[in-house]
């Protein structure tokens, strides 16, 4: 069945260091690819999307790839903050034959800590 | 943005709960998820047109509904230990793109 999987955490960096969060995936057909970001107590909010292969997601100054010849979708930043500080989850859209069902599977989350 | 109610609930093991969700405005999908203390979010249902459009792998005792206004109810009969998560509510305007509520954090004694 269809997965992703992301590097595992936490992933300690200090305050303008370059970050790179690994994600690969498993999938049928074409999915789209999401990267959201949940800050402590709080629910999901989408980071940004890609929804073709060779596309590039960005916001915020984190930016994204959808490379289908390696099934990745990496998380990068040139400079991370402090308030950056939060988990991260991959997902990919799961439709059925009949359509889009709605259906995001995620990554098991990836834990960024960044110090001052 | 998506809303939901309430934010924090404390079950007794066997008993029943209804969490609330209203969709955000012009979305008229809204699917639901748990997410376990760690993990990442496990699908459990989408509903669209108040129908359900699509199912993950819960038992019947989760169940559902989506009002006219697309707000919408998760129901879950017979808690049990592990039904302790976060329960999520998100909506979509083009039924893939979901959008989050802040959860209901649900502990089942």
């Amino acid at each position: 069945g269809n997965s992703v999987t992301q590097m595992e955490g936490p992933v300690t960096l200090s305050e303008e260091a370059f970050l790179t969060i690994n994600c690969t995936y498993t999938a049928t057909g074409y999915p789209s690819l999401f990267w959201y970001v949940q800050y402590p107590g709080e629910g999901l909010q989408l980071l940004l999307k890609a929804t073709k292969a060779d596309d590039k997601g960005s916001n915020k100054g984190f930016e994204a790839t959808y490379r289908k010849e390696t099934t990745s979708f990496h998380l990068e930043k040139g400079s991370v903050q402090v308030s950056d500080s939060a988990v991260y989850f991959c997902a990919l859209s799961d439709p059925n034959g009949s359509g889009n069902t709605g259906k995001l599977i995620f990554g098991q989350g990836t834990t960024l800590q960044v110090k001052p | 943005g998506v809303t939901q109610s309430p934010t924090h609930l404390i079950k007794t093991r066997g008993q029943q709960v209804t969490l609330r969700c209203s969709s955000q405005s012009g979305h008229n999908t809204v699917s639901w998820y748990q997410q376990a203390l760690g993990q990442g979010p496990q699908f459990i249902f989408q509903y669209y047109r108040k129908e359900e459009n699509g199912r993950g792998n819960f038992p019947p005792r989760f169940s559902g509904l989506q009002f006219p206004n697309d707000s919408s109810e998760l129901n879950v009969n017979a808690l049990e230990l592990d039904d302790s998560a976060l329960y999520l509510c998100a909506s979509s305007f083009d039924g893939e793109t979901q959008y989050f509520g802040p959860g209901t954090r649900l502990l089942v004694l």
